[in-house]
């Protein structure tokens, strides 16, 4: 399958900190999604990014789907310490069926 | 229910065992994925349900993994004559249709550990 390569795999940082993560793909995807993993629960969505160029706020989340469509940004400003959990980037790659491709994830921690 | 709902939430069983997990999705949601995720890693994509049209089943690791489900309702994951490697944890995703615009909503999961 298509493999998405998403980095950092960990960050820690401090509460008020503004925070960068993204995901890259040798394979062009029509659709990026930003999902947050708490312990113990299933992700949920954040983001979603239909378009080449897309930039999409959700709160102190802001996303965007890259020109080439090979990658995909998010970034968290003033952190706080309920952003901490594992970020997930997914996305539905050209020339695959509906089923999502995901990231590794990057654990983030934030200390108080 | 309100959300996915997946059971059980742990299972630990001897290698060898055959094991059986279940999902419950979402009322009216007619897709349905089962997803693995091993410890520190993503999400790996087992297959997946829409409405009555064949399942994809193109993720399963081996013919000792299988899934089930009756219509648009409750999903069961089995696994024969599991082996150590088979330990993650098997989530569960449902939404309204096949598009990939619509929201997946992902159950809790079962923590599967084979020993």
């Amino acid at each position: 399958g298509q493999q998405l390569n998403q980095s950092p795999q960990s960050m820690f940082i401090q509460e008020g900190e503004d925070v960068s993560m993204n995901c890259t793909s040798s394979s062009i995807f029509n659709t990026w999604l930003w999902y947050k993993q708490d312990p113990g629960e299933g992700p949920v969505l954040l983001i979603a990014l239909y378009k080449a160029g897309e930039l999409t706020s959700n709160g102190r989340l802001t996303a965007q789907f890259g020109i080439t469509r090979k990658d995909s940004f998010l970034n968290i400003s003033a952190s706080i310490p309920s952003d901490v959990g594992i970020y997930f980037c997914a996305g539905q790659w050209q020339g695959g069926s509906e089923k999502l491709v995901f990231g590794k994830g990057t654990k983030l921690t934030v200390n108080p | 229910g309100a959300g996915v709902s997946q059971s059980p939430s742990n299972k630990v069983t001897e290698k060898g065992k055959d094991v059986e997990l279940r999902c419950d999705p979402i009322s009216g949601h007619t897709a349905l994925y089962w997803y693995r995720q091993r410890l520190g890693q993503g999400l790996e994509f087992l297959i997946y349900f829409q409405g009555n049209s064949a399942p994809d089943k193109s993720g399963l690791p081996s013919d000792r993994f299988s899934a089930e489900r009756t219509g648009e309702s409750v999903s069961t994951l089995t696994i024969q004559r599991t082996q150590q490697e088979d330990s993650a944890v098997y989530l569960c995703a449902s939404s309204l249709s096949r598009r990939i615009t619509e929201k997946l909503f992902f159950g809790s999961g079962t923590q599967l550990s084979v020993l």
